[in-house]
């Protein structure tokens, strides 16, 4: 069965500090692997990555994919209030229907 | 550009009753797919939209259905309430000839079955 596991499930921070989020999957046809941000209701796209080792960047965001070891990581630096979300990623195989994991909350203290 | 809209924003039924949900998606794009997402979890795939047709299904019972118009846009309708359809309904629109992985989010109806 399709799964995706985020980690941790919590994290508390100061801002800026730098944080890194964790993300494993097992999608049968696996061809990307998407980050997003939700605040209140709306997922919010950040990236979707198709190859391994590549780095995608937006601003203090930024995320890699291994596809040998099936995990990507989603760095925040520099930290502020404005990023405490949940944020989830999700797998998608050929199908295009995306497996999300049970996210990860952050909350960024001042 | 219109992002992706959903509504009702909010909606209270009762068990046993009928429910349908409306779904616009971002211009330019022509699949829809729906989502479920309860509290403190991960949206769920229910189903996706493609000319006009059901193209995947999630492990939903047949109490959740669906169309597509020739404009796009979407419902979903879910028969038979329980309390357990309690939760954020999750629209998402892509463009199939970019690959149907590109899945932008509307805000979502919250749906409370009591």
């Amino acid at each position: 069965e399709d799964k995706v596991v985020q980690s941790p499930l919590s994290l508390v921070v100061h801002e800026g500090d730098t944080v890194t989020l964790n993300c494993s999957y097992e999608v049968t046809n696996f061809r990307s692997l998407l980050w997003y941000k939700q605040e209140k209701k709306a997922p919010t796209f950040l990236f979707m990555l198709t190859s391994s080792g590549i780095e995608k960047k937006s601003g203090r965001l930024s995320s890699i994919l291994d596809k040998k070891e099936l995990f990507s990581i989603l760095n925040i630096t520099a930290t502020q209030t404005g990023d405490s979300a949940v944020y989830l990623c999700a797998g998608s195989g050929n199908t295009g229907k995306l497996i999300f994991g049970q996210g990860t909350t952050l909350q960024v203290k001042p | 550009d219109a992002g992706v809209t959903q509504s009702p924003t909010h909606l209270i039924k009762t068990r046993g009753q009928q429910v349908t949900l409306r779904c616009s998606p971002k211009s330019g794009h022509d699949t829809v797919s729906w989502y479920q997402q309860a509290l403190g979890q991960g949206p769920q795939f229910i189903f996706q939209y493609y000319e006009e047709e059901e193209r995947q299904r999630g492990n939903f019972p047949d109490r959740f259905s669906g169309h597509q118009f020739p404009n796009y846009s979407s419902e979903l309708n879910v028969n038979a309430l329980l309390l357990g359809d309690s939760a954020l309904y999750l629209c998402a629109s892509s463009l199939r000839g970019r690959g149907v992985h590109e899945q932008y989010f509307g805000p979502g109806t919250r749906l409370t079955v009591t």
